[in-house]
């Protein structure tokens, strides 16, 4: 069965620096989703891309949080200048319907 | 503003029946979907619903009624696996469909 996948599984970095979260979507999906979940608490939607551009973001994507589709398969979000408080599980989603969550990337921002 | 209230937390006994009320507000709606999440994974859909009326599927099923925003998840013959969180989540009328989540139910089922 088709699955979205995420690298890297757990990413430490120190407050500053940039961070760059990988995403492979379902192959034949058209509409990709990056969400955060703070530990203990709800999921945050983050951004929708589609037809390679942004379609819909929430106010937490700011002037620091960029995506980006380099390639036929992955789906990028970066993080150029990491706070203590971005620190949470990010999730890669992508639809034609129902969306399908990756396993995740935990951000730790030391 | 987005408002999706579901309670915190709920217990249940191994075998019993569970209904997980949602009541919503949004400013759009283009449907309702119901996720599971275990501790430390990702969320995984059960169920859609965008028209009134029940969604069934297996052991689950999901109501909705758009006149009065709410929604419920009901699991049946609940087994030692179903402990998890189960979110509530709205597509709203807008492009991009982002999912507005609430923040989630923690089941936990008993012996």
């Amino acid at each position: 069965e088709p699955e979205v996948t995420q690298t890297p599984s757990h990413q430490v970095t120190q407050m500053g620096q940039e961070v760059i979260l990988r995403c492979v979507p379902i192959s034949n999906h058209l509409y990709f989703y990056w969400y955060r979940q703070i530990l203990g608490q709800k999921v945050e939607f983050l951004v929708s891309f589609y037809n390679n551009e942004i379609s819909e973001k929430s106010e937490i994507f700011d002037d620091q949080f960029s995506v980006e589709r380099p390639d036929g398969s992955n789906f990028t979000l970066k993080i150029r200048s990491t706070k203590l408080e971005d620190s949470a599980m990010y999730f890669c989603a992508s639809s034609q319907l129902e969306q399908f969550f990756g396993p995740g990337t935990r951000l730790t921002v030391l | 503003g987005q408002n999706i209230d579901q309670p915190t937390e709920m217990t249940a006994t191994e075998g019993a029946i569970v209904q997980i009320n949602c009541t919503y507000q949004t400013s759009g709606f283009n449907g309702l979907f119901w996720y599971q999440q275990h501790a430390g994974e990702a969320p995984t859909f059960l169920s859609y619903n965008v028209l009134d009326g029940l969604e069934e599927k297996g052991r689950f099923s999901s109501f909705l009624s758009r006149s009065k925003g709410y929604s419920y998840l009901l699991l049946k013959e609940l087994q030692m696996k179903d402990s998890a969180s189960y979110h509530c989540a709205v597509s709203l009328s807008n492009s991009g469909y982002a999912l507005n989540f609430g923040k989630g139910t923690s089941l936990l089922v008993t012996p």
